[in-house]
């Protein structure tokens, strides 16, 4: 039961291009949408998040854009650089619950130089 | 410098055996969670606690076990009763989300455990 679900599973963009990753959620209990970055070999680290609130949140060149009626939200990393090359998590958590985290399969995301 | 430490980094294990993750954090933060990472699978809630000597079952807790005798500490058991462990095991802990709207998790580096 994949209550989060992200597309694409790979994605590789050019240095300075824009990196998209979509994600949709079932539940509509989901009251936080973080994003997590993760390295080879590391835990993944807080990129970005956003309460279902709000359709936009700017950080950097990290870009959140909720659309609630379509249960779905995404990941723009702009002017796209071959640091940014990691693999990307959305997650979902209901506060009521606890705050557990249901996360996306992933995207692995290559910027080319 | 808080933060949470997981050790070791790899870990053998041989068919039938027990072993024990280890998860420290200096963060005073309150809940303490234990994910699986499989390749293409994201992360999968194994178990969590929110307070000490208190924990509860995530989506994949069959063949594990975990305990929360200490607010900084939270090990994890990987018992003979896991068929597939091998995996990357993360450790995470958080506030509880009160009235702060503070809820991201932090992360430890990983333990990655294989069977031989």
């Amino acid at each position: 039961q994949q209550q989060v679900k992200q597309s694409p599973q790979s994605l590789i963009v050019q240095k300075g291009g824009i990196s998209i990753i979509n994600c949709a959620y079932e539940n509509t209990a989901f009251d936080y949408f973080p994003w997590y970055q993760q390295f080879p070999g590391k835990g993944p680290a807080l990129l970005i998040a956003i309460r279902p609130d709000v359709s936009e949140k700017k950080e950097g060149r990290f870009t959140i854009s909720f659309n609630k009626s379509a249960k779905q939200f995404s990941l723009h990393i702009m002017d796209s650089q071959p640091g940014d090359s990691a693999t990307y998590f959305c997650a979902a958590s209901i506060k009521a619950a606890g705050n557990k985290l249901t996360f996306g399969g992933g995207t692995r995301v290559l910027v080319k130089p | 410098d808080g933060g949470i430490t997981q050790s070791p980094k790899y870990l053998f294990r041989k068919e039938g055996q027990n072993v024990t993750l280890s998860c420290e954090q200096n963060l005073n933060h309150d809940a303490m969670y234990w994910y699986r990472q499989d390749p293409g699978q994201g992360l999968r809630l194994i178990y969590y606690s929110q307070i000490v000597n208190d924990f509860q079952k995530g989506d994949i807790a069959e063949g594990y076990s975990v305990s929360r005798e200490k607010k900084e500490s939270f090990p994890l058991t990987v018992t003979s009763a896991q068929k597939n462990p091998t995996a990357f095991y993360l450790c995470a802990s958080s506030i509880l989300p009160g009235s702060s709207p503070v809820r991201g998790y932090t992360f430890g580096s990983g333990t990655r455990l294989t069977v031989v």
